[in-house]
This record gives C-alpha cells, sequence and structure tokens, in this order.
C-alpha cells in the first residue's frame, strides 16, 4: 500500500510567485492534515481536512495560503503570493476514517515533506 | 511557554547502550502521546504512541507516560548506529480536530 507522497520535494522560487503543493494521502483516509517547519522552529499544525471539509484552519498563517481538498481525495495547498518567511518544509499527514476511540490516539502518516525556499 | 518542549541535542551515545529521550509538556485533557522518528530528508515514521500512565514497550523502544509530572520520554535499549535521527515528541489532544502539537525535536548520533 502506497504511503502518503507529497509533490514537488523540493520548490524554489522568487518573492511574488505562486507556489502549490500537493499532498496524496493514504487512500481510504478521511483526515488530512497540513504541518509546515520553518528553520530551528518545531513543525507546526497548519489545517485539518475531513474529507473534503475543513475542520479547522486555525494554523493557516494568513490569507496568503489556500487549501483545498478536491473530492476528498489528494490536496494542495497554494501559497499566493509568496514571501520569504514562508521558506520551510511543508508536511501532509493522513488517518483514517472517524473519531479516534475517547483515551486512545490518533496515529496519522506523514508524507516525506516539500521543502519550499523563497529567494 | 512552548507546549511541548523537547532537549534538541545533539545527544550522543555510545552503540549498545541506552539512548534516553524525554518531552514535557503543557497540561490538557485527554492527551495522547506519539513518538516519531525522522531521518534527514524521510518522512517522519511512527515509533510508539502511549495514551495511559506508565511503560509500553515494543522491541528496543520502551515510551514512559507519567501525566502527574507531565512527560513522556523514550528509551531506546541496545541502541544501534542505525537509530542515530531525529526523535520527534507529538501530543495529540482529545476533543477537536486531534491535531498534533510537536516538540523541536531530539537529534540522536549512536556512535559505533
Amino acid at each position: 500500500e502506497a504511503g502518503v507522497t507529497q509533490f514537488p520535494s523540493h520548490s524554489v522560487i522568487e518573492k511574488g510567485q505562486t507556489v502549490t503543493l500537493r499532498c496524496d494521502p493514504i487512500s481510504g483516509h478521511d483526515n488530512l492534515y497540513w504541518y509546515r517547519r520553518v528553520m530551528g522552529k518545531e513543525i507546526k499544525f497548519l489545517l485539518h481536512f475531513v474529507k473534503e471539509s475543513k475542520q479547522d484552519e486555525s494554523g493557516m498563517p494568513n490569507n496568503r495560503f489556500l487549501a483545498e481538498r478536491t473530492g476528498g481525495t489528494y490536496s494542495t495547498l497554494k501559497v499566493q503570493p509568496a514571501e520569504l518567511e514562508d521558506s520551510g518544509v511543508y508536511f501532509c499527514a493522513s488517518s483514517p476514517r472517524g473519531q479516534p476511540t475517547p483515551g486512545a490516539g490518533n496515529i496519522q502518516y506523514f508524507g516525506a515533506g516539500t521543502r519550499l525556499s523563497v529567494l | 511557554q512552548k507546549e511541548v518542549e523537547q532537549n534538541s541535542g545533539p545527544l550522543s551515545v555510545p552503540e549498545g547502550a541506552i539512548a534516553s529521550l524525554n518531552c514535557t509538556y503543557s497540561d490538557r485533557v485527554s492527551q495522547s502521546f506519539f513518538w516519531y522518528r525522522q531521518y534527514s530528508g524521510k518522512s517522519p515514521e511512527l515509533i510508539m504512541s502511549i495514551y495511559s500512565n506508565g511503560d509500553k514497550e515494543d522491541g528496543r523502544f520502551t515510551a514512559q507516560l507519567n501525566k502527574a509530572s507531565q512527560y513522556v520520554s523514550l528509551l531506546i535499549r541496545d541502541s544501534q548506529p542505525s537509530d542515530s535521527a531525529t526523535y520527534l515528541c507529538a501530543v495529540s489532544w482529545g476533543s477537536g480536530t486531534y491535531k498534533y502539537i510537536f516538540g523541536t525535536g531530539t537529534r540522536l548520533k549512536v556512535l559505533a
């Protein structure tokens, strides 16, 4: 079974340009998460989809970031226009459908990330 | 104050020794705890999950959770050079989106 895949693995763009990152979750996983790690900092939550619906987008930095999940399958994260501080590694994770059992966890499976460099 | 804290390291241990990785967190209700291992440029890979106070063992790995003291640790017995990686502590609160809050990660070096 394929894991979480992300495209591209690395993107270098100039400030002001637009970049679109893609995530293909594990087949059948309803939950899809985006996270970001900027240099020297911890991985931080951006947003969460349940199927095609945004469940929580409290971590999105500003309105230059737009996430979509077409038909509840793959997801895209667009940054427009990109700024220098958007540089970092963007991770996608997915987990199976439904809420976890109370007191138990929600195991998330991660992709290798997209390294974004804004020059 | 950060919600999840880890020592960034590097933590260096000789081959065959026990590596002890620690993580502290701020108080929340119904937490779940995860340890991920990440090799450079690769995806974080789940090593252990733990939900209740006490120890949980899986092969060479033992996770320990102490909710009263608000810490979770990972012990790696018989450390191997292949264990050299960054270990990420993640906490998931028990309601809402079950998103993860991460520590900065601890870089472990196992010396041959």
